[in-house]
């Protein structure tokens, strides 16, 4: 099945630094990857589309200049949290779907990065 | 108006009974049909998917469409203290095949 890596799984970092995420597709190519962000106790919130060879398509209220995505090939994008502050402590998690055996699976997710800014 | 709409929970229910999960969803356009589980502190894992009107069966897990009343339904049977989690519905429709919108999810809690 389709396996998708995150890394790192958690991260502590001063206030003001910038983290990256990384998420690989392991055995299948994704043109496609989305980015989430989840609160404690609360559901998943979709923070982006990743495209890979061009630019993110951001949701509402996300701000692409603190949130850079970067897809440059068709196996990893990754997620810069710049300028970190304390209320960016989330679980930041990735998902992509195998699409080339053109049928429609669900998404398989990232196990996730725990980012705690302090 | 959300997209999927999922009670919350907690569900709970005693070991070796069935569990119910519903999901309401409110674009008639949806087109797949997904459930996920989450663990605590975990990424979610999918579990089944549904495309077509009726039941899907897969071991002690059962989804159930119905795309007349936009719901969709997940069961299991003989729940275990293991299945303890919270279970995520989501859909995604014609208009962007790619874009799954998830429900809030409910928990579900098995008494040993």
């Amino acid at each position: 099945g389709a396996v998708v890596s995150q890394h790192p799984s958690w991260v502590i970092c001063k206030s003001g630094t910038s983290v990256k995420i990384e998420c690989r597709s392991l055995d299948f190519q994704a043109t496609t990857m989305f980015w989430y962000r989840q609160f404690p106790k609360q559901s998943l919130m979709l923070m982006a589309t990743s495209n890979e060879g061009s630019k993110a398509t951001y949701e509402q209220g996300v701000e692409k200049d603190k949130f850079l995505i970067n897809h440059a090939s068709l196996t990893l994008s990754t997620l810069t949290v710049t300028s970190a502050h304390p209320e960016d402590s989330s679980f930041y998690i990735c998902s992509a779907r195998d699409t080339g055996t053109g049928r429609n699976y669900g998404y398989t997710f990232g196990s996730g990065t725990r980012l705690t800014v302090v | 108006q959300k997209e999927v709409e999922q009670n919350s929970g907690p569900l709970s229910v005693p070991e070796g009974a069935i569990a119910s999960l519903n999901c309401t969803y409110s674009d008639r356009v949806s087109q797949s049909f997904f459930w996920y589980r989450q663990y605590s502190g975990k990424s979610p894992e999918l579990i089944m998917s549904i495309y077509s009107n009726g039941d899907k069966e897969d071991g002690r897990f059962t989804a159930q469409l119905n795309k007349a009343s936009q719901y969709v339904s997940l069961l299991i049977r003989d729940s275990q203290p293991s299945d303890s989690a919270t279970y995520l519905c989501a859909v995604n429709t014609l208009y962007n095949f790619n874009k799954f919108y998830f429900g809030s999810g409910t928990k579900l809690n098995v008494k040993p």
